[in-house]
């Protein structure tokens, strides 16, 4: 699985959008980008994946670049219950899930 | 809709003592099962995997195993726990299509 790098930490008012990027710069042509959050003392829930058009769910929105080496995930309304660590992960999503976790970046949204 | 149960929540065992956790899926048939371990303040690791019924395979030598008796149930032992066996243990499971993984909500151990 390629590697990510994400910024430790970022701070973010409730009601202003969070943008969480993302370097994949090796990522491979046949490997999703996916993001998992973890609230703290929770299991990850999962967020959103894509491979390379942007998507969108009720949670959040995936903007995944032209060369696909970077992503960026955007909350759009946070709120102080979006406080987590968030994981940015690419891995091909036929095989099985050995999902390699790395330390995210722990979003602090205050009032 | 698919849910997964892990048990227990908490756990305090003393050094040398048995160890199972089990967790039960429900709503899908056939699913990956994981079993997963975060230590304070790190990542998460993959401990054992499972694709079906009898099928384990283990990703770190440890003092831990794993058993798939059944379909949509994941079980995690330990004969004699050590306090390094100390963490939180996620277990997960996805479709064997490749869908994302689904979490538990996980079980504290603290090893005395």
């Amino acid at each position: 699985d390629a590697k990510t790098t994400q910024p430790p930490s970022m701070d973010c008012a409730e009601g202003r959008a969070a943008n969480l990027p993302c370097n994949h710069s090796t990522i491979s042509g046949n490997e999703y980008v996916y993001w998992y959050r973890q609230i703290h003392s929770q299991g990850p829930q999962y967020i959103i994946h894509g491979l390379k058009n942007n998507e969108t769910n009720e949670m959040a929105s995936l903007i995944i670049t032209e060369d696909r080496k970077s992503s960026t995930l955007i909350l759009p309304h946070a709120t102080l219950r979006d406080t987590a660590v968030y994981y940015c992960i690419v891995r091909v999503a036929i095989s099985f899930q050995k999902l390699v976790f790395g330390t995210g970046t722990r979003l602090l949204v205050s009032p | 809709s698919q849910t997964i149960h892990q048990w227990p929540a908490t756990l305090v065992q003393p050094v040398g003592s048995p160890l199972s956790l089990e967790c039960t899926v429900e709503g899908t048939s056939n699913p990956n099962l994981y079993w997963y371990r975060q230590a304070a303040g790190r990542g998460l690791q993959l401990l054992f995997y499972s694709v079906g019924i009898g099928q384990i395979s283990s990703e770190v030598p440890q003092n831990l195993s794993a058993s798939r008796p059944q379909d949509r149930q994941f079980i995690l032992s330990s004969k004699k726990l050590l306090l390094s066996d100390s963490g939180f243990y996620l277990c997960a499971w996805s479709t064997q299509g490749g869908s994302p993984l689904h979490f538990g909500n996980g079980t504290r151990l603290t090893v005395t």
